[in-house]
């Protein structure tokens, strides 16, 4: 298994244009997930997916879009980057809840920077 | 909504000593408690977890603490080498199954 795969490694953007983050994972997950990381603040979510065709919000869900059509796929959309915007991006999947103990897995990372 | 204070940010010891990192959560009804290594340039990985129904997790060098009346857990590397130098996140359950994460500890282990 690749386990969640992230493309691109590294993205410079201007501001104002948009791009797709992508994700994917081959361990047939119902749950994945969004973060951006930044210095001092640790891991915030962006949004997250329950299953194909559900999505939902996390804490910091302002400026981005997702879209759950395939169990595999969760990418993550940018309409108008915005130098805010400049993060750590991961992608993280698992198969149950939060409370069920089952391994979160996180993809190596987005680097975004928005000039 | 359940916030995770994580504490020191930054931990500095010499090889060979213990390193101990302490979470603190707000949701009394939270029942699993994850701790993550991150080292440069990669994404996090689950190194321990802990559920409610247990005060103690160890795996060889690493335990968990977890004292649900004072809301807080704790992560204990014994015998630190320098490959445990990295970025240590605790995270607790949030709404929707899904986790809020502490702010990290960076953890630098001195040869």
């Amino acid at each position: 298994n690749a386990g969640v795969t992230q493309t691109p490694k590294f993205q410079v953007l201007k501001t104002g244009q948009s791009m797709t983050l992508q994700c994917a994972q081959d361990m047939n997950h119902e749950y994945m997930s969004w973060y951006r990381q930044d210095p001092g603040m640790g891991l915030r979510l962006i949004h997250y997916s329950v299953g194909a065709g559900i999505t939902d919000q996390g804490e910091v869900p302002n400026g981005y879009n997702v879209s759950r059509s395939t169990t595999e796929d969760f990418p993550l959309r940018l309409l108008s980057a915005a130098p805010s915007q400049t993060s750590v991006y991961f992608c993280a999947s698992k198969t149950g809840g939060a409370g069920s103990g089952e391994t979160q897995y996180f993809g190596p990372g987005t680097r975004l920077l928005v000039l | 909504g359940e916030n995770v204070e994580q504490h020191p940010s930054t931990l500095s010891v010499q090889e060979g000593d213990s390193a101990v990192i302490k979470c603190t959560y707000s949701d009394s009804a939270s029942n699993y408690f994850p701790w993550y290594k991150q080292e440069l340039g990669k994404g996090p990985q689950l190194i321990i977890d802990i559920r409610s129904n247990v005060g103690e997790k160890k795996d060889q060098r690493i335990a968990v603490t977890l004292n649900k009346t004072a809301k807080h857990f704790s992560l204990h590397i014994t015998e630190t080498q320098p490959e445990d130098s990295a970025v240590y996140f605790c995270a607790a359950p949030r709404a929707g199954n899904q986790f809020y994460f502490g702010t990290g500890t960076s953890l630098t282990v001195i040869p």
